[in-house]
């Protein structure tokens, strides 16, 4: 149980496309989705949390208008990387968690490789 | 944000040796968690901690959360090529977040 889906695994695209990556809980519902980005050997940095129907949360220094983020349903985030530069190239990586229980645990999708040319 | 340290940044070992990690936090914790990563993949999560001076196993991992609740390690004992990764601490948040710690990073060889 608690398998989190990511899609596209892999994306190259070329500077200034957006790309929109998807995040999908497969076997539970998801009250929070939180998306992260990791640059080679550095440690997962916190974009944006975000809650299913409202808008997303983002840590200090994230741009919200070109990480746009979409919670439309409890099993279903997405971000999209607006007017993508090679600075953006990274690995976005989300997680899931459900409400109840205390400590609640992130369950995290297999991570979206991002290549900008 | 937050930075939480981990100790030693990388560490290669021969197959058999010990391995630990350790991860210091300023302030008191209400638990602590352990994630590990695969060269290429993603973090999987192995273990939380709540319990000051909590210790637990996982076959040939040890994790310990400290009695002042601000530091925890993680020991592997004979180390394994399987055990090849890099080992991340989180620290919880307000509203269910986590923050990573730095990350060490095991490589063993034979």
């Amino acid at each position: 149980g608690a398998v989190v889906s990511q899609h596209p695994s892999w994306v190259i695209c070329k500077s200034g496309t957006s790309v929109k990556i998807e995040c999908r809980s497969l076997d539970f519902q998801a009250t929070t989705m939180f998306w992260y980005r990791q640059f080679p050997k550095q440690s997962l940095m916190l974009m944006a949390t975000s809650n299913e129907g409202s808008k997303a949360t983002y840590e200090q220094g994230v741009e919200k208008d070109k990480f746009l983020i979409n919670h439309a349903s409890l099993t279903l985030s997405t971000l999209t990387v607006t007017s993508a530069h090679p600075e953006d190239s990274s690995f976005y990586i989300c997680s899931a968690s459900t409400s109840g229980g205390f400590p609640d645990t992130q369950y995290f999708g297999p991570g979206t490789r991002l290549t900008v040319l | 944000g937050q930075q939480v340290m981990q100790i030693p940044q990388y560490q290669h070992v021969q197959e058999g040796e010990d391995f630990t990690t350790y991860c210091n936090s300023s302030t008191t914790l209400s638990n602590i968690q352990w994630y590990k990563q695969r060269p290429g993949g993603h973090p999987v999560f192995l273990i939380q901690l709540v319990k000051s001076g909590e210790v637990k196993k996982q076959k040939r991992l040890t994790f310990q959360f400290g009695e002042a609740k601000k530091n925890s390690s993680l020991h592997i004992t004979a180390t394994q090529t399987t055990d090849v990764g890099t080992y991340f601490c989180a620290l919880p948040g307000g509203g269910n977040k986590l923050t990573f710690g730095t990350g060490t990073q095991l490589k063993v060889e034979l």
